[in-house]
């Protein structure tokens, strides 16, 4: 089955600064790579997804990158605000309605 | 629109009682997960229910959990007896069908469930 690495398991920046949190995957069939923020007391929350005919997506300050040869892709967090402080979870799936496979969280603390 | 109910929020049980989760997706969403992050782990999937079908379940750790979704709208899951291990946070997500554009889910809050 597949398997998601995530990495750093914690990240701390300062606000203002960039941050970049990484994942690899393990099944070449996986084609839909969601990213998720868990605020606390709150479930994940779909921010940005990838599909794997695209290399690079972005929306505002966040931006995802998929390489799928290396079968690595990552979230990039420009202008980094506070509100951003939570955790990220990485993932991926053969799309549509199949079960998802999560990476183990990113805890991201931005600090004033 | 409403997004995915859970409760109870929060559960604490003693090791052997049995316990039920309930998830209310949004309405129209035919897909139906239920997923659990046990001790700050991943995320790992128990299983998936098109309308009340149950289209997946190879996530189910074993047999003492127990999940329905009666007639296609809310789910249920029962952990009869529950062990030390069944701590986690339970979460449930919805989907629409994929031919109707459905990518990614939409996540309920979760409940903690607290086994001692």
């Amino acid at each position: 089955g597949e398997n998601v690495e995530q990495h750093p398991s914690t990240l701390s920046v300062q606000e203002g600064d960039s941050a970049v949190i990484k994942c690899t995957y393990s099944d070449s069939a996986s084609n839909y790579f969601p990213w998720y923020k868990q605020e606390l007391g709150k479930g994940p929350q779909l921010i940005i997804d990838i599909r794997s005919n695209v290399g690079e997506k972005k929306d505002q300050r966040i931006a995802v990158t998929l390489n799928k040869t290396a079968k690595h892709f990552s979230l990039h967090i420009t202008e980094t605000q506070p509100e951003d402080s939570a955790v990220y979870f990485c993932a991926a799936t053969m799309g549509g309605y199949q079960k998802v496979t999560f990476g183990t969280g990113t805890k991201l603390q931005v600090i004033p | 629109e409403a997004g995915v109910t859970q409760f109870p929020s929060h559960s604490v049980i003693e090791k052997g009682q049995t316990v039920t989760l309930r998830c209310d997706p949004i309405s129209g969403h035919d897909n139906l997960y239920w997923y659990r992050r046990v001790m700050g782990k991943e995320i790992k999937f128990l299983l998936h229910f098109v309308k009340e079908s149950k289209q997946d379940e190879s996530g189910m750790p074993n047999n003492r959990f127990l999940a329905e979704r009666t007639g296609g709208t809310y789910s249920t899951l029962k952990v009869q007896p529950a062990e030390l291990e069944d701590s986690g946070v339970y979460f449930c997500a919805s989907s629409l069908s994929r031919d109707r554009g459905g990518y990614g889910y939409t996540f309920g809050s979760g409940t903690r469930l607290t086994v001692v």
